[in-house]
């Protein structure tokens, strides 16, 4: 059973960067089965899908995030990564990272439990 | 972009009760389409993939259909741990989510 564990500053300060980082427990990020994906649900609104990485270091992205985005993995630790650019308030959501089959790579079958991330001065 | 359209936004219903939430899609998105379950506090969890096959340890009482750019997800006979918010999901060009909908008591 893939496990996964988001970390990282809760507050972040306009125009800076936010970095995310997941741990993952119960598969190695080096495996083909799976891409590995990042999430955010800002409150009140439907999840948000913001990018994956596969264990080659193959990312995609989403269009309206893709400029200021980029997306790493560190297979010493079995993590992966997020940074996100000039960050402003309609960042702010619960960041998910989350698993999914390669053979079904655009479903997301194991989640962590989010972190909390506040864009705010 | 794709645009999803779900409804009713919010639904009332009885324990017992059959309940189906509907997904409009603005443009054909293929058959990896997917419904989420999600709880106050907790991450979605995924209920049924590829229009109507059933992850791995959801009960019988759930499930979908497609009609065209329709998909709906059911619920036979309402159960208390049923009660959350329902998201659609699907895969063209890139992963989008619709709004959802909120089943309460």
């Amino acid at each position: 059973q893939v496990q996964l564990q988001e970390s990282g500053p809760g507050l972040v300060k306009p125009s800076q960067a936010l970095s995310l980082t997941c741990t993952v427990s119960g598969a190695s990020i080096s495996t083909p089965t799976y891409y590995w994906n990042w999430l955010r649900q800002p409150a009140g609104q439907g999840p948000e899908w913001i990018g994956r990485i596969y264990t080659n270091a193959h990312t995609d992205y989403n269009p309206s995030l893709k400029s200021r985005l980029t997306l790493s993995l560190d297979q010493s630790k079995n993590q992966f990564s997020l940074k996100l650019n000039s960050v402003t308030a309609a960042d702010s959501a619960v960041y998910y990272c989350a698993a999914s089959y390669v053979y079904r790579r655009d479903n997301f079958d194991y989640w962590g439990q989010g972190t909390q991330v506040a864009v705010s001065s | 972009d794709i645009q999803l359209t779900q409804s009713p936004p919010f639904l009332s219903a009885s324990v017992g009760d059959r309940v189906t939430i509907t997904c409009r899609a603005s443009q054909d998105i293929g058959s990896y389409f997917a419904w989420y379950q999600q709880k106050p506090g907790k991450a979605p969890k995924l209920l049924i993939y590829s229009v109507s096959t059933l992850q791995t340890g959801v009960p019988s009482r759930f499930s979908g259909r497609r009609s065209g750019t329709e998909f709906t997800l059911t619920i036979s006979s309402l159960q208390p741990e049923d009660f959350a918010t329902y998201y659609c999901q699907q895969p063209k060009n890139y992963p989008t989510f619709g709004p959802g909908t909120k089943v309460e008591i």
